[in-house]
């Protein structure tokens, strides 16, 4: 089965950092540019950053550059974000995505979602 | 404010059909980028719905439909059924080098 499963959310203080793993499984991790992306509690979607396939390559929206830093570790399936400097408007659910070959940039492989809240 | 303009909300009766705008600029979807739209049942992630303005993804039911043209893009969803109750949305990129999301639209079934 192909599967995205998120974990490292929590309650975090404003200031504070936080760093979120994406399990992959079921299929060809190292083939997929990978991404995050949240959703602020009753609001839509919101690209974080993109990641080459090898790890070479970081994209992130301006308003994370700086405090935000994704990686990953192909022998583990696995992707990370590193959350710093959090801010109470960082507070969502962020998901990570893979975005496969055959669909030409859409994210096509979704996590359930961890919970962020940030708050003093 | 998101960079791709969609209506907040869309209804219809069972088996009616209804569409889902979405209008970029030059810079996104009239650079002539793919748009990609995104189905979010109730409780869920988000999940791939049509990719590359047109393609369904496998298993998805040809009810759904995806167009393109200049600056826009529009999802029809034919056939309502209760189950295509949710929030739908399209998803481009952009020339500053970033993926960009409509701000979603609420599918209501009546």
């Amino acid at each position: 089965e192909v599967q995205l499963v998120e974990s490292g959310g929590g309650l975090v203080q404003p200031g504070g950092s936080l760093r979120l793993s994406c399990a992959a499984s079921g299929f060809l991790f190292s083939n997929y540019w990978m991404s995050w992306v949240r959703q602020t509690p009753g609001k839509g979607l919101e690209w974080l950053a993109n990641i080459k396939q090898d790890g070479s390559e970081e994209y992130y929206v301006d308003f994370v550059k700086g405090r935000f830093t994704t990686s990953r570790d192909n022998a583990k399936n696995s992707l990370f974000l590193q959350m710093n400097s959090l801010r109470v408007e960082d507070t969502a659910v962020y998901y990570c995505a893979g975005r496969g070959p055959a669909t030409s940039g859409a994210f096509d492989i979704w996590g359930q979602g961890t919970m962020v809240i940030v708050s003093s | 404010q998101s960079a791709l303009t969609q209506p907040p909300s869309v209804s219809g009766a069972p088996g009616q059909r209804v569409t889902i705008s979405c209008t970029g600029n030059s810079s996104n979807i009239g650079a002539g980028y793919h748009v990609h739209w995104y189905q979010q049942l109730p409780g869920t992630a988000p999940k791939l719905l049509i990719y590359v303005n047109t393609n369904r993804p496998s298993g998805v039911p040809d009810r759904f439909s995806g167009s393109k043209s200049g600056a826009s893009a529009s999802l029809a969803i034919s056939g309502l059924q209760a189950e295509d109750e949710g929030d739908y949305y399209c998803q481009s990129f952009d020339r500053s080098l970033s993926e960009v999301f409509g701000g979603g639209t609420k599918l209501t079934v009546l």
